[in-house]
């Protein structure tokens, strides 16, 4: 299947810092990423719809401020958590596909975010 | 209501076991269905990709999809112990890939 790569793995970052993730579709190009939250033995909560060339759409309750997004071309997203806190710990994980109506999306291995 | 129910488990079965897992949904516009894999902290992986109704079968794995009553399967045949994970049901509409997710069901296989 096609590969969906994310870095880092894991990171740990100090309160009031900000912390990039990168997502990149390594086998095809990718006009939109999607980029999820998830909390420890809980489902994958949808964070914000990253577009190429254009903002990202943010869910309900997501702060955009704090979570910045860019898709600046079609191969690579990222997300900067500003002024990390604490309860920004979480596992937070990339998806991409190839596109069109019949292909399925793949993930990122994800990156654990450690506020300490 | 959740648009995706899905039980969290724990499901633990003997090693050699069949395995079945659902979903349930309430939008009938929901076309393509896929399940994924998770083990801890790493990133769902995707296992069976299914559109419309009908089965899919992929080795052990096998999906079932059945519309009419909002309802979709996988069965694990002779599971084993590295088939402990969180399994994931999740679905979309149609264009792009903005996918509604079940909570997860966790798995455990004993040897």
């Amino acid at each position: 299947g096609a590969v969906v790569s994310q870095h880092p793995s894991w990171v740990i970052c100090k309160s009031g810092t900000s912390v990039k993730i990168e997502c990149r579709s390594l086998d095809f190009q990718a006009t939109t990423m999607f980029w999820y939250r998830q909390f420890p033995k809980q489902s994958l909560m949808l964070m914000a719809t990253s577009n190429e060339g254009s903002k990202a759409t943010y869910e309900q309750g997501v702060e955009k401020d704090k979570f910045l997004i860019n898709h600046a071309s079609l191969t690579l997203s990222t997300l900067t958590v500003t002024s990390a806190h604490p309860e920004d710990s979480s596992f937070y994980i990339c998806s991409a596909g190839p596109g069109g109506m019949n292909t399925e999306a793949f993930f990122g291995q994800g990156t654990r975010l450690t506020v300490v | 209501q959740k648009e995706v129910e899905q039980d969290p488990g724990p499901l633990s079965v003997p090693e050699g076991a069949i395995v079945s897992l659902n979903c349930t949904y309430s939008n009938s516009a929901f076309q393509y269905f896929m399940w994924y894999r998770q083990y801890s902290r790493k990133g769902p992986e995707l296992l069976m990709y299914t559109y419309s109704s009908g089965n899919k079968e992929d080795g052990r794995f096998t999906a079932q999809v059945d519309k009419s009553s909002k309802y979709i399967s996988l069965f694990i045949r002779d599971s084993q112990p590295s088939d402990s994970a969180t399994y994931l049901c999740a679905m979309r509409r149609g264009a792009g890939n903005m996918l509604t997710f079940g909570g997860g069901t966790r798995l455990m296989v004993k040897p």
